[in-house]
């Protein structure tokens, strides 16, 4: 079944540490996004890709990332990163800006310790 | 002032109940919207997309009102299994293509 995936699906990283999430679509949606989801909150938007350009929203931390080096796979990457930044990070896609709506991978669980 | 504000919830019901869910957005320049399901610790996944004439899916109706930037999601004959978060959900295509904007959610507990 054609779906987006992510891996893996929990990840514990040390305080500081480097630390890479990965997404792979087989929707061939031309728009994947990244977003960061707190205990009870709404998801919020990091940034996205729409085909190679890529977009980040005014608010997001330095410290992240993202790379797309094809149209199937796009990486969060956390730089250095801290306590606050644990949470779900969920990684969505869509077809020329999601007038459908979404599809939604399984997330990422990060914990920092 | 927050892009989708939703009802805070949570809603604790019986099982056959009926229930409704609303949600208020800001910009009147939105375009699409929906309401996705988000079970605990799960990804959210659409429920189902709102047209402006309103829609029905089996037990579940959404409503749009674009002069009030207001919709609604009704569910009759709870089931145990509908106990979830109900994010509303606005595409903003105003701006930034593509970007959807979510509210908190609500949390539904369906009690037997």
């Amino acid at each position: 079944d054609a779906m987006v995936i992510q891996n893996p699906r929990y990840q514990v990283t040390q305080f500081g540490k480097p630390v890479t999430l990965s997404c792979s679509q087989t929707l061939n949606h031309n728009v994947m996004y990244w977003y960061q989801q707190k205990s009870s909150q709404a998801p919020k938007l990091l940034f996205h890709y729409y085909d190679k350009d890529f977009n980040n929203e005014a608010d997001t931390p330095d410290n992240f990332q993202s790379r797309r080096p094809n149209t199937s796979f796009c990486f969060l990457d956390i730089r250095s990163p801290g306590l606050g930044d644990a949470a779900m990070y969920l990684c969505a896609t869509s077809r020329d800006g999601g007038i459908g709506g979404y599809t939604f991978g399984s997330g990422t669980r990060l914990t920092v310790v | 002032r927050k892009e989708v504000e939703q009802d805070p919830g949570p809603f604790n019901v019986p099982e056959g109940a009926t229930v409704a869910f609303n949600c208020t957005y800001s910009n009147s320049a939105s375009q699409s919207f929906f309401w996705y399901r988000q079970d605990c610790r799960k990804e959210p996944k659409l429920l189902m997309s709102v047209y402006s004439s309103g829609n029905e899916d089996g037990r579940f109706t959404a409503q749009l009102n674009r002069a009030s930037q207001y919709i609604s999601l009704l569910i009759r004959d709870s089931k145990l299994s509908d106990s979830a978060t109900y994010l509303c959900v606005v595409n903003d295509r105003g701006s930034t293509l593509g970007r959807l904007y979510f509210g908190r959610g609500t949390q539904l507990t369906v009690w037997p």
